[in-house]
């Protein structure tokens, strides 16, 4: 499997962005990115995915590298129903791969 | 808005025995999917089903495993006899289309 980085853990202040980085410098050119989350005791929630433009939902924007070797999730107001933890995918051969994530902390 | 149900939400188990944890996918959906996760740590896939049979399973899915979708709406994993290391969170998943899944809120499995 293909293999992303993201940062261990983020902080974030309740109402003010997040932007969450993941490299993957070995994504290959069909390879989409996907970005689920699981909030506490829960099981993973899509979020949002793209494969070269980026992309916006109610959620989340995707931003995508030109080279695509990073991308960066955007919550562009952080809740406290926001905290979490964020992975960061290449998804390919149909299944969803997860690695560690990122833990996002909201302060209110 | 429409969910991925799994029962039981708890299952305390003795080792060597089987059990089975059932889950109803969405309706419509096509793809089909088990993943586990051991306390404080990844989630792992387990197997994937489409068109009535399995498409890929990991290595952890061994002939202890067993996975059905016995009446076009439930989905169940069995595992014949349990070990202690089987222990942990067991999610199923569903998807229309294979790059957006929908996961249950998992059943959690002791294993005595």
């Amino acid at each position: 499997d293909a293999k992303t980085t993201q940062p261990n853990s983020m902080e974030s202040n309740e109402e003010e962005p997040v932007h969450l980085p993941c490299n993957h410098s070995t994504i290959s050119g069909t390879d989409y990115i996907h970005w689920y989350r699981q909030l506490p005791s829960q099981g993973p929630e899509y979020v949002i995915h793209g494969l070269t433009s980026n992309v916006n939902n109610r959620m989340a924007s995707l931003a995508i590298a030109e080279d695509r070797k990073s991308s960066t999730l955007i919550l562009h107001r952080a809740t406290l129903r926001d905290a979490a933890v964020y992975y960061c995918i290449l998804f390919n051969d149909y299944k969803l791969s997860f690695g560690a994530g990122t833990t996002v902390t909201v302060r209110a | 808005e429409p969910e991925v149900t799994q029962t039981p939400s708890h299952q305390v188990t003795q080792m060597g025995q089987e059990v089975i944890l059932r889950c109803v996918p969405i309706s419509n959906h096509l793809y089909f999917y088990w993943y586990r996760q051991i306390l404080g740590q990844k989630v792992e896939f387990l197997v994937s089903f489409y068109n009535n049979e399995i498409s890929e399973k990991s290595e952890i899915f061994d002939d202890q495993f067993s996975v059905e979708r016995p009446d076009g709406s439930n989905f169940t994993l069995k595992i014949r006899s349990t070990k202690l290391e089987d222990s942990a969170m067991y999610f199923c998943a569903s998807g229309g289309v294979v790059e957006k899944l929908f996961f249950g809120s998992g059943t959690q499995l002791s294993v005595l």
